[in-house]
């Protein structure tokens, strides 16, 4: 069990440009979540899958944001046209599910982005 | 909807005292509530949970959580802190939404410790 990990771990990026996040899962689990936390403030969700299907979407996650997990593995998270409003830590979070332990979710350690 | 509240932003104590940080939640059912502490620049990790049974739970790293229903609390408790446990502490409960479980953070605690 290598835990959940997230690449790049810091993305400087100009506003307006594309960028790409990736999560891998701990490998027996089989929900993945996305949260973004921004300074000062705890964790908000934003989209999570049950394998390869995205089961659920955050009024946060505007039109400019788009999640998959093809094969049901890792996931990827690509924001188009960035804003400064996206300047923000992108958490990724996997657990067991449905049941039980599928509420204890385990976290990577975080993409930061900044939008100049 | 669900929601969680930590009153306190940010706390001091000094090295040896005890800790409680306060937590409350607003949930129509019987809540699923964890603590989680974060390190700068780091991910979350999970402190303990409560789903069910004693009210009272022991976690990793000496930490304590008492779940009191008639109070709609979950404070987390230390009886004796060290210099490693500055952090930010974030509590959070299960907000169930299509079977999606998300999880509901309060705003955080961060705690400083002086030597």
């Amino acid at each position: 069990d290598t835990g959940v990990s997230q690449d790049p771990r810091h993305k400087i990026t100009k506003r307006g440009q594309n960028v790409t996040f990736r999560c891998d899962p701990i490998s027996e689990h089989n929900r993945l979540y996305w949260y973004r936390q921004t300074l000062g403030q705890g964790p908000e969700f934003l989209t999570y899958f049950q394998n390869e299907a995205q089961l659920e979407k955050s009024r946060l996650l505007s039109d400019r944001f788009s999640a998959e997990r093809p094969k049901g593995s890792f996931s990827t998270l690509e924001i188009q046209r960035t804003e400064q409003g996206d300047s923000a830590m992108y958490l990724c979070a996997s657990s067991l599910g449905p049941g039980g332990p599928s509420y204890e979710q385990y976290f990577g350690p975080g993409t930061r982005l900044t939008v100049t | 909807a669900q929601s969680v509240t930590q009153p306190d932003i940010h706390i001091t104590v000094s090295e040896g005292a005890s800790l409680e940080l306060r937590c409350n939640y607003s949930y129509g059912a019987t809540p699923y509530l964890f603590w989680y502490v974060q390190s700068p620049g780091q991910g979350l990790q999970l402190l303990l949970k409560y789903f069910s049974g004693d009210t009272l739970v022991q976690g990793i790293k000496g930490f304590e959580a008492e779940f009191k229903r008639s109070q709609s609390s979950f404070n987390l408790r230390k009886p004796s802190v060290h210099w490693s446990d500055a952090a930010e502490y974030f509590c959070a409960v299960v907000g169930l939404i299509q079977g999606a479980q998300k999880l509901v953070f309060g705003q955080g605690t961060r705690l400083t410790i002086n030597p």
